[in-house]
């Protein structure tokens, strides 16, 4: 157990709809990433938050948001959903520190299925 | 920027033979180097991690691997494949500013008994 929660694990929606994904952090942890992973794509990064604040910044979509409350859980938030954005989607921390060498702890993942 | 290039989208070994999953990274910073672990329907485990204190690095259930800057390569190995290995294996590069992981496109493990 990476002690990096993530609900719901499954979710099946409809195209043009929006959903909400939920990670709860290590506890300590001030660092939240998160990743998308399709069979095409692979693992690709799309946000990072730190203690609250936006981080760093990858291959996110603008119909995609995301943010970290002061309890230092995230939300990512899924807007305007296509078929294509069928994937698994992690969520990971990071030590306190948030430093290089600091090797993320990754919850289980949420299915996303856009129909 | 980093990147990391996985050679071999699928290995496939015998049981109690040679596991060998090749990774080659590209950094303008000195890197800090990662290899995570993917079973079915499950998040990624960390295997092992480079951090620049010693080249020959080992890892959780008999796995190691071994930094290579000559080659920009950090190939893992475990020399005796075992049945519950097979998973996939991701090779990820970090460094810099940022603190993000870039991950390799990961190489699919099978084990024949």
């Amino acid at each position: 157990d990476s002690g990096v929660t993530q609900t719901p694990k499954h979710l099946i929606t409809a195209t043009g709809q929006r959903v909400t994904l939920r990670c709860s952090p290590r506890s300590g942890d001030l660092s939240v990433y998160w990743y998308q992973q399709s069979l095409d794509q692979g693992l690709q990064f799309l946000i990072q938050y730190y203690n609250g604040e936006e981080r760093a910044k990858g291959n996110i979509l603008e119909r995609f948001s995301a943010q970290q409350f002061p309890d230092l859980h995230s939300e990512l938030n899924l807007s305007s959903l296509e078929l294509g954005d069928s994937a698994l989607y992690f969520c990971a921390s990071s030590a306190r520190s948030g430093q290089n060498n600091s090797p993320l702890h990754f919850g289980n993942g949420t299915r996303l299925t856009v129909t | 920027a980093q990147s990391v290039t996985q050679l071999g989208s699928h290995v496939s070994v015998s049981e109690g033979a040679l596991v060998l999953l090749r990774c080659n990274y590209s950094s303008s910073v000195p890197p800090y180097l990662f290899w995570y672990v993917q079973y079915p329907n499950q998040g990624l485990q960390l295997l092992l991690k480079y951090t620049s204190a010693a080249t020959l690095v080992k890892g959780i259930n008999g796995f190691e691997a071994e930094f290579k800057k000559s080659e920009t390569s950090f190939h893992l190995t475990k020399p005796s494949a075992h049945m519950s290995d097979a998973a996939e294996y991701f090779c990820a590069v970090s460094g810099g500013s940022n603190y993000k992981l870039t991950f390799g496109k990961g190489t699919l493990l099978t084990v024949n008994p």
